[in-house]
């Protein structure tokens, strides 16, 4: 089964900064899929950014990029020019690649609380 | 479309009284899931259904618990007898086939409290 592990429970930075996100995950697949998700306050998971495995290129998302390292199985997210708007609990997920039944459900690490600091 | 859509947004119960929550999908969405969120944690799965047919069910559904996709469009999740231990938030998700790499469309989720 795969697991996805997020060890900072918070993080903090200074509005405008940039600010990294750690998720390592553990899966014995060649392909999947892999995901930042955003949920503010209001609760709504909102997808931030996405990455195929299969593809080597870093997934960038106006401010939002990711540092997908495969052999390392981590797939970490960096925040450019923090806003206020940015303050969320950021979910990492892993979704396998192929889906025979069984295999639809995504997997969500433990989550990083964001604060950003005006 | 004004994405998923769940109700309530909040539920307090008494132990043991049976709860219904209901989930609309984005309209052309033939895939729904079911996750719960303790506080704390991350959303876990719960089950997932493509059109009407229920094809997966987590081993953290009990048999208290009963999820239906009567026709294909909404879905009702179902705890009877419930435990402070199902005091969580029900977050439903949607998504096309063909179009999962792309992620879930979230709702908002019912929040459920059992005292």
């Amino acid at each position: 089964a795969q697991t996805v592990t997020q060890s900072q429970p918070e993080m903090s930075v200074q509005e405008a900064e940039t600010v990294t996100l750690s998720c390592t995950y553990d899966t014995s697949e060649s392909d999947y899929y892999l995901f930042w998700y955003k949920q503010p306050p209001s609760r709504q998971m909102i997808l931030v950014i996405r990455q195929e495995a299969y593809k080597q290129q870093n997934a960038t998302e106006n401010r939002f990029s990711v540092n997908f390292q495969k052999a390392a199985k981590s797939f970490s997210l960096k925040i450019s020019d923090s806003q206020l708007g940015d303050a969320a609990m950021y979910f990492c997920a892993y979704r396998s690649f192929q889906a025979p039944f069984g295999n639809e459900k995504l997997t969500f690490g433990t989550g990083t609380r964001l604060t950003i600091i005006p | 479309d004004t994405g998923v859509s769940q109700n309530p947004r909040h539920k307090i119960t008494k132990r043991g009284q049976n709860v219904t929550f209901r989930c609309d999908p984005i309209s052309e969405h033939n895939r729904l899931y079911w996750y719960r969120q303790t506080l704390g944690q991350g959303p876990e799965f719960l089950t997932y259904f493509q059109n009407e047919a229920q094809l997966e069910k987590s081993r953290l559904l009990s048999d208290r618990f009963s999820a239906e996709r009567p026709k294909g469009s909404f879905s009702t999740l179902e705890i009877q007898r419930t435990e402070q231990g199902d005091s969580a938030m029900y977050l439903c998700a949607s998504s096309l086939t063909g179009t999962q790499g792309h992620g879930y469309t979230f709702g908002s989720g019912t929040r459920l409290t059992v005292v």
